[in-house]
Parts: C-alpha cells; sequence; structure tokens
C-alpha cells in the first residue's frame, strides 16, 4: 500500500499564470477529491472524481478544473491565478463506497500531504 | 456560511492532562461525523468518527461525544502526550455526497511535557 503521493510539493507562481497540481492514488482506490486549505484553515472541498468524471463540486469558480485517468490518477488545474489561490492543495483518494471495510460503513479519506502553491 | 464551527482556536495542554476541542454544526443532514489530525508537512490523517445514532465512541485515549439535539460533538483525548501535538479538524458529511466533507477551522493542540 503505497498511500497517496502528490507532486510537487511546493511551486511559486505569479498572478494570472496557469498551474496542474497531480495526485496518484491509494492502491485500489477508485475516487479522487481535491481539497483547498488556506493557512490556518480547514480544507475546503474543490470536486470529487469517479470514474474520469467530476462527480460533485464545491463553491469554486470553473477556472478549477480536473482530471481522473484511467488507473485513477488526477490533476488539478487552475487557470488566470489570483493571490487569493495560495493555499495547500490536498489530494484524498477514497474505495468505492461501501468498500471501505469499516463497521460504520462510511468512507475513509487517505490524504496526500499536499501541494503548496504559493501566488506573488 | 461555515457549516461546522470549531472551537478553540489553540489549546495548551500539560501531559497527562485531558484535550477537549468542539464543533458545532447546522445541518441536520450530515450523517457522519470525523476527527482527522494532521501533523505539520503531512495530510490529515483519520483519528475517529461517529455517527449520529451513537452518543459516544471510545477508541484508545481517543473519545467522540455527540449531542445530536444540541447539534455539537467534541474530541476527548485522555492521558494527552507530546506525540499527540498537532492540529485536529473535526468534519461533517452527507450520505449522498460521501467524499464532500465539511471541516471546521481546525484546532492547533500543544501538550507540554
Amino acid at each position: 500500500e503505497t498511500g497517496v503521493t502528490q507532486s510537487p510539493t511546493h511551486l511559486i507562481k505569479t498572478r494570472g499564470q496557469q498551474v496542474t497540481l497531480r495526485c496518484s492514488s491509494q492502491s485500489g482506490h477508485n475516487t479522487v477529491s481535491w481539497y483547498q486549505q488556506a493557512l490556518g484553515q480547514g480544507p475546503q472541498f474543490i470536486f470529487q472524481y469517479y470514474r474520469e468524471e467530476e462527480n460533485g463540486r464545491g463553491n469554486f469558480p470553473p477556472r478549477f478544473s480536473g482530471l481522473q485517468f484511467p488507473n485513477y490518477s488526477s490533476e488539478l488545474n487552475v487557470n488566470a491565478l489570483e493571490l487569493d489561490d495560495s493555499a495547500l492543495y490536498l489530494c484524498a483518494s477514497s474505495s468505492p463506497k461501501g468498500a471501505s471495510g469499516r463497521a460504520d460503513g462510511a468512507n475513509v479519506l487517505t490524504f496526500g500531504a499536499g501541494s503548496r502553491l504559493t501566488v506573488l | 456560511q461555515q457549516q461546522v464551527k470549531q472551537s478553540p482556536q489553540s489549546l495548551i495542554v500539560q501531559k497527562g492532562g485531558i484535550s477537549i476541542i468542539n464543533c458545532a454544526y447546522e445541518n441536520t443532514a450530515f450523517d457522519y461525523f470525523p476527527w482527522y489530525q494532521q501533523f505539520p508537512g503531512k495530510g490529515p490523517a483519520l483519528l475517529i468518527a461517529i455517527r449520529p445514532d451513537v452518543s459516544e465512541k471510545k477508541e484508545g485515549r481517543f473519545t467522540i461525544s455527540f449531542n445530536k439535539s444540541a447539534k455539537q460533538f467534541s474530541l476527548h483525548i485522555m492521558d494527552s502526550q507530546p506525540g499527540d501535538s498537532a492540529t485536529y479538524f473535526c468534519a461533517a458529511s452527507k450520505g449522498n455526497n460521501f467524499n464532500k466533507f465539511y471541516f471546521g477551522s481546525g484546532t492547533k493542540l500543544n501538550v507540554k511535557p
């Protein structure tokens, strides 16, 4: 079990640029979610991908987009970067609903360590 | 609008003491309430979770107390240890959006030796 890996770990961009963040999901997990964690705040749900399609979105503008690939890895793309986009971007993967093996039947998110984006 | 409100923002506890972190929610459709622990440079990791059909869940030194009528839940860390020093997040989700979690703003816990 390799866990969730994200790249790059840190990056610096300037306002107006575009960024792509990458995520490899944990083995056996077919759903990927992306969260934005601003400094000193809790993670905020951006969107999730299941079967290569967006399947649920939070309150983020369309310039936040993503992809999921057949191997369940995922990308988060952010266009026209703004200063407020500076944050830690977390990827989380999970097993199919109901297949977590937990007695309470709930899904467990396995988070990566994140990509720290700074927009200047 | 913040769906889950968490307090305190920071907490200092002596080794061996009890750490208590509180959360409140508004949406009665929430049916799953996990707590996540995050160490610096790491992603959050699931610590313990509860569903609203029980009032308490205990796993080792960690206990969740749940008050459905008050729409509040709390994390108790018994016999707190320096290794427990981390940021703790409460969260909530609804069954039909099983990966969409609403997180609290976090509590930074510092356990003094």
